[in-house]
């Protein structure tokens, strides 16, 4: 079965980069055709896109945050990962990672809280 | 970006009862929504795609329909383990989520 679970800092100080990773596991990443995403959710904004990558590298990203973000997948290491720069106080959510299915996401990580905070 | 409006956005029913949500396009989307589940402390679940196919292994008393710009998603008979936030999402450009509904019993 497949599992996805994200690591990183759960305290990010303002204007540094957040640094999230998502591994793959139950099957190797590049075993899918599907593409790699992450969304956050705050209370404030409730779920949010940030974006995607699939097997071969390419990537979309809410145009929103497509300044800061930037989003790649490492299939050797069964993992992906999401770099958010110049990070404030609005940045702070909890983080999920997801299977991109055809347009839906239907494998989920248990999400990361991290705080943006000095 | 393509807005999807959601609502109500706090539902209160009993069990057994047929509870509906609905979601509104700021345009027309074919039939690009899928629908999750959230409940308190978890990632969102997915129970519908593509407006009306049900995601295995979820019960059929949950359903989905719609085209276009409006969007519905039905409970037949409500049970205690469906307490949770609801969620539509379309896929036609950029994935947006609607805001939500909570649903208490």
């Amino acid at each position: 079965q497949l599992h996805l679970q994200e690591s990183g800092p759960g305290v990010v100080k303002p204007s540094e980069t957040l640094s999230l990773t998502c591994a793959v596991s139950g099957a190797s990443i590049r075993s899918f055709t599907s593409s790699w995403g992450w969304i956050r959710q705050s209370p404030g904004k409730g779920l949010e896109w940030i974006g995607s990558v699939s097997n071969r590298g390419s990537t979309s990203y809410n145009p929103s945050l497509k300044n800061r973000v930037s989003i790649s997948v490492d299939m050797s290491k069964d993992h992906f990962s999401l770099n958010l720069t110049s990070v404030t106080a609005t940045d702070t959510s909890v983080y999920y990672c997801a299977r991109l299915e055809a347009g839906g996401l239907d494998v989920w990580g248990d999400g990361a809280t991290v705080v943006v905070s000095s | 970006d393509i807005q999807m409006t959601q609502s109500p956005s706090s539902l209160s029913a009993f069990v057994g009862d047929r509870v509906t949500i609905t979601c509104q396009a700021s345009q027309h989307i074919s039939d690009y929504v899928n629908w999750y589940q959230q409940k308190p402390g978890k990632a969102p679940q997915l129970l519908i795609y593509d407006a009306s196919k049900l995601e295995t292994g979820v019960p059929s008393r949950f359903s989905g329909s719609g085209y276009g710009t409006d969007f519905t998603f039905t409970i037949s008979s409500l049970q205690p383990e469906d307490i949770a936030t609801y969620f539509c999402q379309q896929y036609d450009h950029i994935l947006t989520f609607g805001q939500g509904t909570k649903l208490e019993i």
